[in-house]
């Protein structure tokens, strides 16, 4: 079984630059998440979807951030504009049922400088 | 607040020192406590789901067990390749039948040889 794809693996852009990060999750997997995470702490939630329609983006930064899944398969997210703040790993991860958790994309790095 | 707590944050031991990693968390109504390690460089790695007080589950070196208000993941006879930052999320409803998970920041965990 293929893994979670999520492509570019790093990216260093400048502050108030825009940036996308695109993910293709396992086969089959309908539910789609994108966390970002900050060097020494925890993936943070920041969109969640079901197919293709949102279920929780309450932690997502609406006024730069943005995501979409279209046809319920592969998402991108976007930033625009980045912030020095943004610098962390991004990363997508997929699930089918709760007894198996989710599988997690290897990540971008983003560098804002 | 839904809060994840993990103790110690850091842990050195010796090639063949068993001992825990502590997971306790703050808000009821849990639907899953998953485990998972993640290396450098990479996303989570799935490791256990467990639903309910007195459940154990178990992989290679590792065990995880529930009680009402921790988990704890003991680790027999660790050897290098067990160094990792294992991270204890739970999952929590985010509409329908759908979850996500909160993450704390994970216990880093370094096995000299």
């Amino acid at each position: 079984e293929a893994g979670v794809a999520q492509s570019p693996r790093y990216k260093i852009i400048e502050k108030r630059q825009s940036v996308a990060f695109w993910c293709n999750p396992i086969s089959g997997h309908a539910t789609l998440y994108w966390y970002q995470q900050i060097l020494g702490q925890g993936p943070k939630l920041l969109i969640q979807f079901q197919n293709n329609g949102v279920v929780d983006d309450s932690q997502l930064p609406k006024d730069r951030f943005s995501a979409e899944r279209l046809k319920g398969v592969d998402s991108t997210l976007k930033i625009q504009p980045a912030k020095l703040e943004d610098s962390a790993v991004y990363l997508c991860a997929s699930s089918s049922s709760r007894a198996y958790g989710y599988t997690f994309g290897s990540g971008t790095r983003l560098t804002v400088v | 607040e839904d809060q994840v707590t993990q103790s110690p944050e850091a842990l050195r031991l010796q090639e063949g020192e068993s001992s825990s990693l502590n997971c306790s968390y703050t808000v009821s109504g849990l639907r899953g406590l998953f485990w998972y390690r993640q290396d450098p460089g990479k996303g989570p790695e799935f490791l256990f789901t467990l639903y309910s007080a007195g459940e154990e589950k178990e992989k290679e070196r590792l065990k995880a067990t529930l009680t009402k208000k921790e988990s704890f993941l003991h680790i027999t006879a660790p050897k290098p390749e067990d160094s990792a930052t294992y991270l204890c999320p739970r999952a929590r409803n985010s509409g329908g039948s759908n979850y996500k998970l909160t993450f704390g920041k994970g216990t880093l965990l370094t096995v000299n040889p």
